[in-house]
Formats: structure tokens, C-alpha cells, sequence
């Protein structure tokens, strides 16, 4: 079976330029997350879709950030103007369904560094 | 809210031996779950063990097992015959999205 994928894995960009980052989850996973990863702390979420909808969206800078899921299955992270402190590792993660036992898998990640 | 401290930002263990990475949370919720997942490197999260905070028995899976202890609301790791491999960053997580703690470092020394 294969894992979430990310692209690109690794991009350079300076201050107030964009970037964009993709994800596609795992097949039938119905649950998609975006996580934001700041070097030395642990994963923080940024964005939870079910399927298509949002579900939690409330620690996502929206002055900058912005995300689509628009077919329930890809999705995309959008950061527009980047800033120095947006570097970091973009980790995208699916499950099945929403519920408390259920396990997340986590793509390998987007490495992002602000300049 | 939720909360997780891993009071251990790094720690070593000799190649062959156990070691416990420890885990407490704070929570609201009368019913939750908590995860440990391992990071390498590579940046990649694989996760590696869940417990239910009903759950009677603790968690195992190989060489991971969880040491729950509700009413102290700690959840501790612990790695039995460690491997080389096992050198990564370990995160203990509450909850279905939302809390990571902080994350020890384990370095596994041959």
C-alpha cells in the first residue's frame, strides 16, 4: 500500500515570495491534515479536512496560509508572502475516519526554508 | 485544553538494553487516546504504538510497549532490546489531532 506523498521535498524561496506544497493521502483515507513542524518542537496542526469540508482550521495563519481539498483527495498548502518564520517542515498526514483511536500516517514531509 | 511534556529532551541507552521515555498529558476529556510515533532523520512520522484511555490492559507492539498509568496520567515508552536503528526523535501525542509534546531524542550507542 502506498504512504501519503509530498512534493516538493525540499524548496528554498525568499521572504514574501510564495510556495506551494501537495500532498496526496493514503487511497480511501477519507481524513487529510496539514502539519506545521518548526526545528527542535513537535508537529502543530495547521488544517483537518473530512473529505472535502474543513474541519479544524482555527491555528492556521490565514493572512498567509491557505489550503484546498477541493475533490476530497489531494490537497494542496499554499504560504503567500512567506516570512522567515515559516521555516520549517510541512508534514501532511491522512486516516481513515476522524475518531480518537484513529491511527495517522504521515508523508515524509516538505522542507521549507525562508531566506 | 490538552497538553504533553516529555521532560526528557534527550537520552542515551546502550545498543541491547530497555530504556523508558517518558510521557505525561493533561487533558479535559474522559475518553482519549494516546500515540508515540518515531521520527528519523529522513523527517518522516511512523507511528508506533496507541493506547486507550479505557483500554485495561497497556499497549505492546514488538519491542514497544506502553506503561499507562491513568490516574498519574503518564504514558510512558519503553523500548525493550534496543537497536541502532532506534537512534530517532520520539514524540508522545494526546488526542486524534491537535497536541504533540515536545519530543526526546534517543541515541542508541553501540
Amino acid at each position: 500500500e502506498a504512504g501519503v506523498a509530498q512534493s516538493p521535498r525540499y524548496k528554498i524561496i525568499e521572504k514574501r515570495q510564495s510556495v506551494a506544497f501537495w500532498c496526496n493521502p493514503i487511497s480511501g483515507h477519507a481524513t487529510l491534515y496539514w502539519y506545521q513542524q518548526i526545528l527542535g518542537q513537535g508537529p502543530k496542526l495547521l488544517i483537518q479536512f473530512q473529505n472535502n469540508g474543513v474541519v479544524d482550521d482555527s491555528q492556521l495563519p490565514k493572512d498567509r496560509f491557505s489550503a484546498e481539498r477541493l475533490k476530497g483527495v489531494d490537497s494542496t498548502l499554499k504560504i503567500q508572502p512567506a516570512k522567515l518564520e515559516d521555516s520549517a517542515v510541512y508534514l501532511c498526514a491522512s486516516s481513515i475516519i476522524l475518531g480518537r483511536g484513529n491511527t495517522i500516517y504521515f508523508g515524509e514531509g516538505s522542507w521549507l526554508t525562508v531566506v | 485544553a490538552q497538553k504533553i511534556t516529555q521532560t526528557q529532551p534527550g537520552m542515551f541507552v546502550q545498543e541491547k538494553e530497555a530504556v523508558t521515555l517518558d510521557c505525561t498529558y493533561d487533558t479535559s476529556d474522559p475518553s482519549y487516546g494516546l500515540f508515540w510515533y518515531k521520527q528519523p532523520s529522513s523527517g518522516e512520522m511512523i507511528f508506533l504504538i496507541y493506547q486507550g484511555s479505557y483500554d485495561q490492559q497497556n499497549a505492546t507492539e514488538g519491542r514497544y510497549s506502553l506503561n499507562f498509568q491513568k490516574a498519574r496520567k503518564s504514558a510512558n515508552l519503553v523500548i525493550s532490546a534496543s537497536q541502532l536503528g532506534d537512534s530517532a526523535m520520539y514524540f508522545c501525542k494526546i488526542g486524534q489531532n491537535f497536541v504533540f509534546g515536545p519530543g526526546t531524542r534517543l541515541s542508541v550507542l553501540p
